[in-house]
């Protein structure tokens, strides 16, 4: 099974509130990663975890902040977002490799709206 | 610094007119080259890993195949339901960085 999933599928929040995405994956996959994705374009690279540890953020700004409590779970907080920010936000996983690259596995994704 | 420029940007096909996609790349190192499917407001669907070049996968009307230089993604007698974005990626000798470098993707429409 290579399922990624993300709720909630849908979020609109205001300049003002506080909420969060979360992530969960079953794969027993070590490496997970936060993504966003605008209209007609490629993904970009948030955040990763390895083993649980933080190991790239991508000059994201504060307002974003990304948490793993486990090796199944990835959430991302949202506060005082702006309306730019409003975007697809896509979890992946991966499963480090020792030689190769490791194929990352993406999820449905969180459409978020800011007003 | 990667690259990965994939062309045309779009794409339409009639039912059945076979093509290919191209995604050329630059990478000091290659560790994987990876293809996805993304229909819209949808996460990337993984297709293929490619590690070597002279490589070839298969999956039901796709085929993609690897040079030192580009990977072909080929579309044999599509249908309607291959409309979607492919996206193409590469991951260098970035060590436990993992990052994906993608291309903009190719927009395919198969017309019936």
């Amino acid at each position: 099974d290579t399922e990624v999933t993300q709720t909630p599928k849908h979020l609109v929040m205001g300049m003002t509130n506080k909420k969060s995405l979360k992530c969960e994956q079953h794969m027993g996959h070590r490496a997970m990663y936060w993504y966003k994705q605008k209209a007609k374009k490629p993904p970009e690279l948030m955040f990763v975890y390895s083993y649980e540890k933080l190991s790239i953020n991508e000059s994201v700004p504060s307002r974003f902040s990304p948490e793993c409590p486990n090796s199944s779970l990835l959430n991302l907080h949202l506060h005082a977002l702006q309306p730019e920010d409003s975007a697809l936000y896509l979890c992946a996983s991966s499963q480090p490799g020792l030689a190769g690259g490791d194929t990352q596995y993406f999820g449905p994704g969180t459409r978020l709206t800011v007003l | 610094e990667d690259q990965v420029t994939q062309s045309p940007e779009a794409l339409r096909l009639q039912e059945g007119e076979s093509s290919s996609l191209n995604c050329s790349y630059t990478v000091s190192g290659l560790r994987g080259l990876f293809w996805y499917r993304q229909d819209p407001g949808k996460g990337p669907e993984f297709l293929f890993t490619l590690y070597s070049a002279g490589e070839e996968k298969e999956k039901e009307r796709l085929k993609a195949t690897l040079t030192k230089k580009e990977s072909f993604l080929h579309i044999t007698a599509p249908k309607p339901e291959d409309s979607a974005t492919y996206l193409c990626a590469v991951q260098g000798p970035s060590g436990s960085a993992r990052q994906l470098t993608f291309g903009s993707g190719t927009q395919l429409t198969v017309l019936p």
